[in-house]
């Protein structure tokens, strides 16, 4: 099993442009999970969906933020136009059952800077 | 109040150490518990999970105390290898049943 995957690994951007993280989950899972973290204020839920439907999106920071799951395969994460405070490694997780029992998978993350 | 709360440390100790983390949580409809362990730069990546009758994995014990909403984590015999920062994670409880996650206790392990 290849995990969750994410991309791109790093990314580093200039203020005002369009960011699109990217996540596979892994195959079966029928949850999947946006977080954002920093030091500060730890592992934040963004928003979550649930056979590629979104269910909570009441952690996105703003309008700024979208994500959408296109299929049960591909998820992005979409913050137009991003601004410095944006900076944060960005966490995609899949489970099976909301992981009940079983807790998350996350992927490797994207570290994004907005500069 | 913070849904999950934990002492951010550091706890530095040295090899060989047992060493015991808590946690506190404040929705009592909690169901599920778990800890994980996020290294330097990278994912989370669950260690444990946590039940009722308390669970044992290797040097690792992991408690739950329903009345008083707290969780443990008990390491004996550290090893360099868990130095980590270790998470604590909790279940929203009821519908919409998504995790919570602490910020997070940094332990080193010193040779």
């Amino acid at each position: 099993d290849a995990g969750v995957i994410q991309s791109p690994r790093h990314e580093v951007t200039e203020m005002g442009q369009e960011v699109t993280l990217r996540c596979k989950p892994i195959s079966g899972h029928d949850y999947l999970f946006w977080y954002r973290q920093t030091m500060m204020r730890g592992l934040e839920l963004l928003i979550y969906f649930n056979n590629n439907v979104p269910i909570d999106d009441s952690g996105m920071p703003e309008d700024r933020f979208s994500a959408k799951m296109p299929n049960a395969s591909f998820s992005t994460l979409k913050i137009q136009p991003s601004e410095p405070r944006d900076s944060a490694v960005y966490f995609c997780a899949s489970s099976f059952l909301q992981g009940i029992g079983y807790g998350y998978t996350f992927g490797s993350g994207t570290r994004l800077t907005v500069v | 109040r913070k849904e999950v709360e934990q002492d951010p440390g550091p706890f530095n100790v040295p090899e060989g150490a047992t060493v015991a983390f808590n946690c506190t949580y404040s929705n009592s409809a909690s169901q599920s518990f778990f800890w994980y362990r996020q290294d330097c730069r990278k994912e989370p990546k669950l260690l444990m999970s946590v039940y009722s009758s308390g669970n044992e994995d290797g040097r690792f014990t992991a408690q739950l105390n329903r009345a008083s909403q707290y969780i443990s984590l008990l390491i004996r015999d550290s090893k360099l290898s868990d130095s980590a920062t270790y998470l604590c994670v909790v279940n929203k409880g009821g519908a919409g049943n998504q995790f919570y996650f602490g910020t997070g206790t940094s332990l080193t392990v010193i040779p």
